[in-house]
């Protein structure tokens, strides 16, 4: 199985300010095809994962501009370019080059 | 696009339990479906996939055997039998619809709100 691996596992962010997380896989998420099959989900409190970035760096559809995703192979980075209120919340990586799909374990992103 | 999960509830080791995921505002058959879960407090975790036709299934292996992912095309709807419940198999289970994007498929657009299943004495 494909282990994903991110961190930190808890990031307290300004508001106003830049945040990352990384992502490790224990494979390259490189297919034959060219796509890098990565994804990154956002979980509010008390609801379900949404769809951020998929294909390691395309936003999915509503999702504001300040959310990046960058990365090939192995490291993968989400970047908020300033963070708001609103995005607090757990942030996983996922794989879906091969089943089992595997998510990272969370990063727990908090206002200061 | 909605996705409406039904059917969790308390069970006993042991015991079956069949999930339902009603799905709406798209064409059902032309996407793969999957199931995934969160237990209390921890992680997400994929569980199945299943494709278009509903011939083509993926489980995760500690759920192989005793769970099985189908779907009615004709009623848009997606299953999750489960049997031989544990207690570990206590979750909130998602029902999401995978994501077809440049002539491939991967990862979840669109979610449920989940359905609880605990299994405990």
């Amino acid at each position: 199985d494909i282990v994903m691996t991110q961190s930190p596992r808890s990031l307290p962010v300004t508001p106003g300010e830049p945040a990352s997380i990384s992502c490790r896989s224990s494979q390259s998420l490189l297919a034959s095809n060219g796509n890098i099959y990565l994804d990154w989900y956002v979980q509010k409190s008390g609801r379900s994962p949404q769809l951020l970035i998929y294909l390691a760096s395309n936003r999915a559809s509503g999702v504001p501009d300040r959310f990046s995703g960058s990365g090939s192979g192995t490291d993968f980075t989400l970047r908020i370019s300033r963070v708001e209120a609103e995005d607090v919340g757990v942030y996983y990586c996922m794989q879906a080059l091969r089943t089992p799909w595997t998510f990272g374990q969370g990063t727990k992103v908090e206002i200061k | 696009v909605q996705l409406v999960e039904s059917g969790g509830r308390l069970v006993q080791p042991g015991g079956s339990l069949r999930l339902s995921c009603a799905a709406s505002g798209f064409t059902f058959d032309n996407y793969w479906m999957s199931w995934i879960r969160q237990a209390p407090g921890k992680g997400l975790e994929w569980v199945a996939n299943i494709r278009q036709d509903g011939i083509g299934r993926y489980h995760l292996d500690s759920v192989q055997g005793r769970f099985g992912v189908s779907r009615d095309n004709t009623k848009n709807l997606l299953f999750l039998q489960m049997n031989s419940l544990r207690v570990e198999d206590t979750a909130v289970y998602y029902c999401a619809r995978i994501h077809h994007v440049d002539f491939t498929d991967e990862g979840f657009d669109y979610w449920g709100r989940g359905t609880l299943v605990t299994v405990s004495s």
